[in-house]
């Protein structure tokens, strides 16, 4: 079946540095990819996705590259703010309208 | 924007209560989730509903039933609540022409 793996937090980080969070997925066939962020007392919402193979998506200075051939999602930003600090979401949906989740990784940045 | 309204924020129930956790959507999206949230295991889907009267089990169901007899409602039921499902719950929805899924803010549920 579909999986999804990525790295355990929690990830901390000093404002302005660059960020990196690493997500693996498995499945058949050509899943479409998302980032979901969770901020602190809210649910889950749209951060970016990718439909296909070499798709780029991007939102708020965040991106991550549908890369096939290592079966990978990973999560980028240049310089990370205070305001950045939530729970990150990596999944894929394989056709079926249900989404399969990674198990979330903590982002916390200090001034 | 797609609203999806979750009734309460935090809820304390007894073991062996039957609880009601409701969830509500304003855009007519057919597919509807309902997944638990625990530290270190993500969410983890109980029970979803491609619609109205037709629910089907997700990876973790035992504990749980739904209902859905209007397309804009899906109710969560703890038939007996037990204190290994103290955990935040959280409804959602799949919107097919955006292909994405709308959260509610989700229902902290202890129960002692």
């Amino acid at each position: 079946g579909n999986s999804v793996t990525q790295m355990e937090g929690p990830v901390t980080l000093s404002e302005e540095a660059f960020l990196t969070i690493n997500c693996t997925y498995t499945a058949t066939g050509y899943p479409s990819l998302f980032w979901y962020v969770q901020y602190p007392g809210e649910g889950l919402q749209l951060l970016l996705k990718a439909t296909k193979a070499d798709d780029k998506g991007s939102n708020k200075g965040f991106e991550a590259t549908y890369r096939k051939e290592t079966t990978s999602f990973h999560l980028e930003k240049g310089s990370v703010q205070v305001s950045d600090s939530a729970v990150y979401f990596c999944a894929l949906e394989g056709g079926s309208y249900i989404p399969t989740f990674g198990r979330g990784t903590s982002l916390i940045v200090h001034p | 924007d797609v609203k999806v309204t979750q009734s309460s924020r935090y809820l304390v129930k007894r073991t062996g209560e039957k609880v009601f956790l409701e969830c509500v959507q304003d855009m007519d999206h057919e597919n509807m989730f309902w997944y638990r949230q625990d530290p270190g295991l993500g969410l983890r889907l109980i029970y979803f509903s491609y619609d109205v009267k037709m629910k089907e089990k997700g990876d973790i169901p035992e504990g749980y039933s739904v209902s859905r007899e209007k397309k804009e409602r899906f109710s969560l039921i703890l038939e007996s609540a037990s204190t290994n499902q103290t955990s935040m719950y959280l409804c959602a929805t799949w919107a097919g022409t955006s292909e994405k899924l709308f959260f509610g803010s989700g229902t902290q549920l202890s129960v002692l």
